[in-house]
């Protein structure tokens, strides 16, 4: 059975750190392309950062760039997200997903709130 | 970017008749294009990936059509479990974008 866990969420004041977590099983993870989505507070989906397998492409929407940055470690199986000054917009539920095409599993998500 | 937008943004059936979502792109997206359906509380799940072909587990009720820039969910009789809400997503360019759903009620 696939599984992704989610965690590192919480609550952090605006300009701070936090780095979120992923941690895979029941699929083979290095064949994946692997993308953390969220999903502000009643709002719509939206995709946030995507890693090839093997780590070779990056993309991040415009309104991250600069301030997350997306990694893997194969050996762990577990995907990552580093969150760099944090707004009070960042606040929402992150998702990692995965998939060959489309985004075939889902974790449960981890909240981040913003505020001071 | 490319602009994917959802219409209608709610839509009221009643358990057994058929629903028909639409999801319009700005530009082409091909058949790069996703349906998930996310229920109150849970992570979205995903119904339908190029365009038209079923995600593993979806029952045959759900079925998906369209390329370019005009796509179509349809779910042809909908059971109580169905209601949701419903995104399209584009997967042709980067950056990956969402519609912005459809929330199908009961009626």
């Amino acid at each position: 059975e696939v599984q992704l866990v989610e965690s590192g969420g919480g609550l952090v004041q605006p300009g701070g750190s936090l780095r979120l977590s992923c941690a895979a099983s029941g699929f083979t993870f290095s064949s994946y392309w692997l993308t953390w989505v969220r999903q502000a507070p009643g709002k719509g989906l939206e995709w946030v950062a995507n890693i090839k397998q093997g780590g070779s492409e990056k993309y991040y929407v415009d309104s991250v760039k600069g301030r997350f940055t997306i990694s893997t470690d194969n050996a762990k199986k577990s995907l990552y997200l580093q969150m760099n000054s944090l707004r009070a917009e960042d606040t929402a539920v992150y998702y990692c997903a995965g998939g060959v095409v489309a985004l075939d599993y889902w974790g449960l998500g981890t909240l981040v709130s913003v505020s001071s | 970017e490319v602009v994917m937008t959802q219409s209608p943004a709610t839509l009221s059936v009643s358990p057994g008749e058929r629903a028909t979502l639409s999801c319009r792109a700005s530009q082409s997206v091909s058949s790069n294009l996703a349906w998930y359906q996310q229920k109150p509380g849970q992570a979205p799940r995903l119904l339908i990936y190029g365009a038209s072909t079923r995600a593993t587990g979806i029952p045959a009720r759900f079925s998906g059509s369209g390329s370019g820039t005009e796509f179509t969910l349809t779910i042809s009789s909908l059971q109580s479990e169905d209601f949701a809400v419903y995104y399209c997503q584009q997967y042709n360019n980067w950056p990956l974008t969402f519609g912005q759903g459809t929330k199908v009620e009961i009626k």
